[in-house]
C-alpha cells in the first residue's frame, strides 16, 4: 500500500503571506502512460465534508480560487496558498489514487497567527 | 452542481451492522465511481471501498474486506454501504463521495454512526 506522509502536521501563517503544505509518497504516483500524477488536494472545515482542490497534481478544480495552486511530480508534492484568508483556515488532506487501496496523508492544519 | 445525500445518524450495538445509504440529488447513476470514505472523531480520512454503479465493480480496502458490502440499487438511484461487526472503534462520520475515478468532486454531508453499548 502507498503511505501519504504531510509536513507539516500543523501550521501558522499570517493574513496575506503564503501557506506551504508538503506531501510525500512512499512510492510514484506518476502514470508514465499519461504523465499525470495522481495526487489530490482537499480542504476540510470544521463540521463539514472535504472539498476538492486540486487534482493531478496541479489543476485547480473548478471554483477553487486561484491562490490555491498544487506542485511536484513522482513522489513530492506541495500545496501553495500564495496570500492566506481568513476563509483558508482548515485541514488540508493530500490523496493518492495511482492504486488502489487509496489513501490520505494524516492532515495538516492550517491556523492564523 | 451534482449533491449526494445520506441517510441519518445511527447508534448501533457492538457486534451489530449498520447501513448508510447515499443518493445524488436530480440523480441518476452516471459512470463516475463512489466510494465509502471513514472519519474517526479528530481523526483523518480512510477510504473504505468503492463502486462503479453502472457496472456494478466494487473494490474493498482490505483493512475493510470481509465487513463492508457497497452496493446500488438502479432503480432508486442510491448507494448502500453496510458494515458489519461493529466496535467501538468504528464510531465514526462515514461519507459518501464521487468521482471520475478514486477522486472525489462531490461528498455526502456525512453520517455519524455511534457504536456504544
Amino acid at each position: 500500500d502507498i503511505v501519504m506522509t504531510q509536513s507539516p502536521d500543523s501550521l501558522a501563517v499570517s493574513l496575506g503571506e503564503r501557506a506551504t503544505i508538503n506531501c510525500k509518497s512512499s512510492q510514484s504516483v506518476l502514470y508514465s502512460s499519461n504523465n499525470k500524477n495522481s495526487l489530490a488536494w482537499y480542504q476540510q472545515k470544521t463540521g463539514q465534508p472535504p472539498k476538492l482542490l486540486i487534482y493531478s497534481a496541479s489543476t485547480r478544480e473548478s471554483g477553487v480560487p486561484d491562490r490555491f495552486s498544487g506542485s511536484g511530480s513522482g513522489t513530492d508534492f506541495t500545496l501553495t496558498i500564495s496570500s492566506l484568508q481568513a476563509e483558508d483556515v482548515a485541514v488540508y488532506y493530500c490523496q493518492q489514487y495511482y492504486s488502489t487501496p487509496n489513501s490520505f496523508g494524516q492532515g495538516t492544519k492550517l491556523e492564523i497567527k | 452542481q451534482v449533491q449526494l445525500v445520506q441517510s441519518g445518524a445511527e447508534v448501533k450495538k457492538p457486534g451489530s451492522s449498520v447501513n448508510v445509504s447515499c443518493k445524488p440529488s436530480g440523480g441518476t447513476f452516471s459512470s463516475y465511481a463512489i466510494s465509502w470514505v471513514r472519519q474517526a472523531p479528530g481523526q483523518g480520512l480512510e477510504w473504505m471501498g468503492g463502486i462503479i454503479p453502472i457496472i456494478g465493480t466494487t473494490i474493498y480496502a482490505q483493512k475493510f474486506q470481509g465487513r463492508v458490502k457497497i452496493s446500488t440499487n438502479e432503480s432508486t438511484s442510491t448507494t448502500y454501504m453496510e458494515l458489519s461487526s461493529l466496535r467501538s472503534e468504528d464510531t465514526a462520520v462515514f461519507y459518501c463521495a464521487r468521482g471520475p475515478g478514486w477522486f472525489f468532486v462531490n461528498w455526502g454531508q456525512g453520517t455519524l454512526v455511534t457504536v456504544s453499548s
